[in-house]
């Protein structure tokens, strides 16, 4: 029944390794998001997916990449990690846009050595 | 572009006592206001949002918020608060407008003494 869906919940890994963050939501929601939690607990937007396209690519290294494979599915990947990637990331997923309330997964807290 | 603040990083609150966290945003049009609360170890859990209409919002767990737009504020409140309050609770705002995303405040850390 759990409405979004993301796995692993904790990954750990050593620098320069590349990782994938999985997310599924089952709400029937045309919209989904990654947010990265840093150690200060502050959210902040990285992408947002539409319908499957790519409409919010904030600031983020190019090492990470979105990938939706269809609207009720996206999945994160990061190249060569660094230590100042270790932080909570949050699949999240809405109606359309942000006058909808985000629906949000449990987490992935993402530990790089 | 809209914006979040939450002036208080840490409250204690005394269990049985009244609570109100304060929010206050910037945004030209609009706002879509949420309230979130944050578990250790969980994901976000939304308490109560406001679109429009009546400016005091009844949410989930006994919270509410009331929206002023002379002071730019949505401040949460609570009557009487419960040991299991105790949590990370965000202030955040969004637009009726494709290609947004929720912009979040830092959060308030909500402690509660016995």
């Amino acid at each position: 029944d759990t409405a979004v869906s993301q796995t692993p919940k904790y990954l750990v890994t050593q620098m320069g390794n590349d990782k994938s963050i999985k997310c599924e939501q089952n709400l029937g929601h045309d919209t989904m998001y990654w947010y990265k939690q840093d150690s200060k607990k502050f959210l902040k937007i990285m992408f947002s997916y539409n319908n499957k396209e790519l409409i919010i690519n904030e600031t983020v290294p190019n090492r990470f990449s979105p990938k939706s494979p269809d609207k009720a599915h996206l999945n994160l990947h990061i190249n060569s990690l660094e230590l100042g990637d270790s932080a909570v990331y949050f699949c999240a997923s809405s109606h359309r846009d942000s006058s909808s309330p985000l629906h949000f997964g449990n987490g992935t807290r993402l530990t790089v050595t | 572009a809209q914006s979040v603040t939450q002036p208080d990083i840490h409250i204690t609150v005394s269990e049985g006592a009244s609570l109100e966290l304060r929010c206050n945003y910037s945004y030209g049009a609009t706002p879509y206001l949420f309230w979130y609360v944050q578990s250790p170890g969980q994901g976000l859990q939304l308490l109560l949002k406001y679109f429009s209409g009546d400016t005091l919002v009844q949410g989930i767990k006994g919270f509410e918020a009331e929206f002023k737009r002379s002071q730019s504020s949505f401040n949460l409140r609570k009557p009487s608060v419960h040991w299991s309050d105790a949590a990370e609770y965000f202030c955040a705002v969004g637009a009726n407008q494709a290609g947004t995303a929720l912009i979040f405040g830092k959060g308030t850390t909500l402690s509660v003494s016995s």
